[in-house]
């Protein structure tokens, strides 16, 4: 599975869009791009995932670059609850159900 | 659905001691897996099952061991802790094998002295 890059913190507005960067540039065609969250103490809990196209769901929004070498995870209207670590997850269709989780984005929303 | 459940939620152990850390789930889901989670490092994989009667190795299978006798429940051994097992343990199941999105239970945190 390809590795990704994520910035280690974020601060975001409440009430403003998130928007959390992934860069993932050995990413294969056959390989998802997946996003979690996981809340302090709790368990990750998953948020969206893509291939190629823009994907859309009642949490967030996640945007996939043409060459796919990067997304964005669009968190729209962030709320205090948003504060949590953000882990971008590349993973291969198929075989195994592995999640290689790295150190994902603390995000921290302000009121 | 109660989803995924861990118990216990807390556990402390003295170094040597054995004891399973239970998972359950009620949504029929073939596969399940362990994780534990260090301060500051992200989920690391110990054993997986992509069904009842098959198990296999994640990236730190050291010192647990595991079963999966039904499809339900998939607990967690550890015959002898070890103060490195001091950490969070996360269970996750998803409905098979070729899907991403997988269900977390709330993590047991165990310290062992």
């Amino acid at each position: 599975d390809a590795k990704t890059t994520q910035p280690t913190s974020m601060d975001c507005a409440e009430g403003r869009a998130a928007n959390l960067p992934c860069n993932h540039s050995t990413i294969s065609g056959n390989e998802y791009v997946y996003w979690y969250r996981q809340i302090h103490s709790q368990g990750p809990q998953y948020i969206i995932h893509g291939l190629k196209n823009n994907e859309t769901n009642e949490m967030a929004s996640l945007i996939i670059t043409e060459d796919r070498k990067s997304s964005t995870l669009i968190l729209p209207h962030a709320t205090l609850r948003d504060t949590a670590v953000y882990y971008c997850i590349v993973r291969a269709g198929g075989a195994t159900n592995k999640l290689i989780f790295g150190t994902g984005t603390l995000l921290a929303v302000q009121p | 659905n109660a989803g995924v459940t861990q118990t216990p939620k807390f556990q402390v152990l003295k170094t040597g001691q054995s004891m399973t850390l239970q998972c359950a789930q009620d949504m029929n889901h073939e596969y399940m897996s362990w994780y534990r989670q260090d301060p500051g490092m992200g989920l690391r994989l110990i054993h997986y099952s992509v069904g009842a009667g098959i198990t296999d190795q994640g990236e730190v299978p050291n010192g647990y061991n595991v079963s999966r006798s039904t499809t339900e429940d998939f607990p967690l051994r550890l015959l002898s802790a070890a103060p490195s097992q001091t950490s969070v343990y996360f269970c996750a199941s998803s409905f098979d094998r070729s899907i991403g999105e997988q269900y977390f239970g709330p993590g047991t945190r165990l310290t062992v002295t």
